[in-house]
């Protein structure tokens, strides 16, 4: 089974930072790779898929990179409505499709 | 626009049984790849099962041969029987659509609200 992990498990940060976080797959796994937002009492949302794909909607700010074993999602600038919690997804081996520990993202 | 709405959700002993439903609105989930994930509340997400829409179906190992995926076109819903519930199993269910991307970017592009399913005695 693919493992995915996630660093850091948490950060903070302030209005207009660049926030970076990371995802490492436990084998290659190509550019197949998801990140999702998820905010308390909510569903997740895609914002990236295909490692660095844009998903229809989601603002420029978020961009995703990486292939094979090591991704990260930036957000270039910190907006309030961006603090929640961000989980990477490995799409390689689907049907089955392991997510990573998750990231939370809060104000410093 | 599309909308997927979860119910059946609730307390369950130890060892009993419970069906989820996900009911679709804005496309039709026949035609669709279908998913069920989970979350301890508080804790990460855990990919649960899928429903392909040729009607082939895939678990995670710790629900096979407990849990069964399936769906009823007629109503434009997804189910999820699941049974010899655990304590382990308490979860918030969501169900979600599968977007089958080209060059296998496939991702989970709608998502219901989630039901609560508690295990205990």
């Amino acid at each position: 089974d693919i493992q995915m992990t996630q660093s850091p498990s948490s950060v903070s940060a302030s209005i207009g930072d660049r926030v970076t976080i990371t995802c490492r797959a436990s084998q290659g796994i190509s550019s197949w790779l998801a990140w999702y937002q998820q905010k308390p009492g909510k569903a997740p949302k895609v914002l990236i898929y295909g490692a660095s794909r844009l998903q229809s909607g989601v603002p420029s700010r978020f961009s995703g990179s990486g292939s094979g074993t090591d991704f990260t999602l930036t957000i270039s600038s910190l907006q309030p409505e961006d603090f929640a919690t961000y989980y990477c997804q490995q799409t390689h081996s689907f049907p089955s499709l392991t997510f990573g520990g998750g990231t939370k993202v809060e104000i410093k | 626009e599309v909308q997927l709405v979860e119910t059946g959700g609730g307390l369950i002993q130890p060892g009993g049984s419970l069906r989820l439903s996900c009911a679709a609105s804005g496309f039709t989930v026949s035609r669709s790849y279908m998913s069920w994930v989970r979350q301890v509340p508080g804790k990460g997400l855990e990919w649960v099962s899928v429903l392909y829409s040729d009607e082939n179906t895939h678990y995670a190992d710790s629900v096979k041969g407990r849990f069964t995926i399936s769906r009823d076109n007629s109503k434009n819903t997804l189910y999820l029987q699941m049974s010899s519930l655990r304590a382990e199993d308490t979860a918030v269910y969501f169900c979600a659509r599968v977007n089958i991307g080209g060059f296998g970017y496939n991702c989970l592009d709608y998502w219901g609200q989630g039901t609560l399913v508690t295990v205990s005695s």
